[in-house]
């Protein structure tokens, strides 16, 4: 596809379960971001991966979150022993390099629901 | 602390009207300025992006404009269309940063028929 894409939609879990959150970036770009937007909140960055280098995990907010990126491409977002909340939309976007100096494409987002 | 300030927070107009929406920041040092909008329920695209030495960025109906100075931006919608409903956020680059972005909470504009 063209753009950016995110799986699943829409995710409700239990207290306590893991989850994983899926994102597809746009073919060729080397820079992928994890954000996290809580109701009436703004974006918050969790992580960000360039290229081969480390990624930038300054952002997560606990070690039960944790994301890889296979292959330079698909990224996945890792929340262990979920708790209510982190409810939240956890968005991926996107850039041709870093995004200081690349405009961001954003996937649709994943709506996370911890009961 | 870097910080991005929005107002309003939320904005009623009805269509056809214009409205220019507010955003503050203290990121420093500057690298450039982004507005964005977002659909409910959808990622933010892109609508303008500036940098220190632009003032003003125009994309259709939507015209940024950027206050270095004093760290302040704008939005200006015209002829508002219903389509315009949506959340807008400011969203400033600290240079050197890399990759860093810092988002405002977003002002929801509503359009009325």
């Amino acid at each position: 596809g063209a753009g950016v894409s995110q799986s699943p939609s829409n995710k409700v879990t239990e207290k306590g379960k893991d989850v994983e959150l899926r994102c597809d970036p746009i073919s060729g770009h080397t820079a992928l971001y994890w954000y996290r937007q809580s109701l009436g909140q703004g974006l918050e960055f969790l992580i960000y991966f360039q290229g081969n280098s480390a990624p930038d995990k300054s952002g997560l907010p606990s070690d039960r979150f944790s994301a890889e990126r296979t292959g330079g491409s698909v990224s996945t977002l890792t929340i262990q022993r979920t708790q209510q909340e982190d409810s939240a939309v956890y968005l991926c976007a996107s850039s041709k390099g870093l995004a200081e100096y690349n405009e961001q494409f954003f996937g649709p987002g994943t709506r996370l629901t911890v009961l | 602390k870097n910080q991005v300030e929005q107002s309003p927070q939320s904005l009623i107009i009805l269509e056809g009207k214009n409205c220019t929406l507010q955003c503050n920041y203290t990121v420093s040092p500057f690298s450039n300025l982004r507005w964005y909008k977002q659909d409910t329920g959808r990622g933010p695209v892109s609508l303008t992006i500036m940098t220190f030495s632009e003032n003003t960025k125009s994309n259709g109906r939507y015209t940024a404009t950027l206050d270095a100075d004093t760290k302040q931006s704008s939005l200006h919608i015209t002829a508002s269309q219903l389509s315009d409903s949506a959340s807008y956020i400011c969203v400033v680059s600290e240079r050197g940063s890399q990759g860093n972005l810092i988002f405002g909470k977003g002002t929801k504009l509503s359009v009325k028929p």
